[in-house]
């Protein structure tokens, strides 16, 4: 079966600090991939997706940026961050199968980021 | 570009109470409609989900979902929550691409 592993966890860091959040699956090939930032009563932010190795689109400008060096691992980094990072940052991944786009995602169990 | 638009954002209910949230789309097209739920301290997980056939669509613990394109909606039903249920519902709807456009959320809260 699938799953899907986010590290870590919590994060606290100093503003102006580097970020790399981790995140990878197991038990399929090819995924797609995708980061989210949560935000309490705002929803899902969709940040960067990936629909193959070095292959990273961004939704948003922002201070992140986003990496796919393996098939199965997506990375979200930040060279310096900022208060405005903080937020609670999801992972998620759906089957590629072409063009057939029914398919649900399956996320990560998330990193809480605080920026001080 | 779609949007999706969660009319409840938070609910409240005790239990046996009936629970329809509100989710509406803006796209002409065809589109696929996915509710997720989230309950406290756990990963976002799908609920039920819509692509074609027949518009009442079943799901887990009880949940359905009827799509009715003339109105762009897409809500969800429970005929009698239980505490459980207590947790945050996403609508969320992708148009023929692999990325979906997800609402804003509803937070339900049942009392016991």
């Amino acid at each position: 079966s699938q799953t899907i592993h986010q590290w870590p966890a919590t994060l606290v860091q100093p503003v102006g600090s580097p970020l790399s959040l981790e995140c990878t699956v197991e038990g399929t090939s090819n995924p797609n991939l995708y980061w989210y930032r949560q935000a309490a009563g705002r929803g899902l932010q969709l940040l960067f997706y990936s629909v193959g190795i070095g292959q990273i689109s961004s939704e948003v400008p922002q201070n992140l940026s986003a990496s796919r060096p393996q098939d199965r691992q997506f990375i979200l980094s930040s060279k310096k961050l900022l208060l405005s990072d903080s937020g609670f940052y999801l992972c998620a991944w759906s089957a590629w199968t072409g063009v057939d786009v029914s398919n649900e995602q399956f996320f990560g169990p998330g990193t809480r980021l605080t920026v001080l | 570009a779609q949007s999706v638009s969660q009319h409840n954002h938070h609910v409240i209910l005790s239990e046996a109470a009936s629970l329809e949230l509100g989710c509406n789309y803006s796209y002409g097209g065809t589109v696929n409609l996915f509710w997720y739920v989230q309950y406290p301290g756990q990963h976002l997980q799908l609920l039920l989900k819509y692509f074609s056939g027949d518009p009442l669509v079943k799901g887990i613990k009880g949940f359905e979902a009827e799509f009715i394109k003339s109105k762009f909606s897409f809500n969800l039903r429970k005929p009698s929550v239980q505490w459980s249920d207590t947790a945050e519902y996403f609508c969320a709807v992708n148009s023929g691409s692999y990325i979906p456009t997800f609402g804003r959320g509803t937070s339900l809260i049942v009392h016991p």
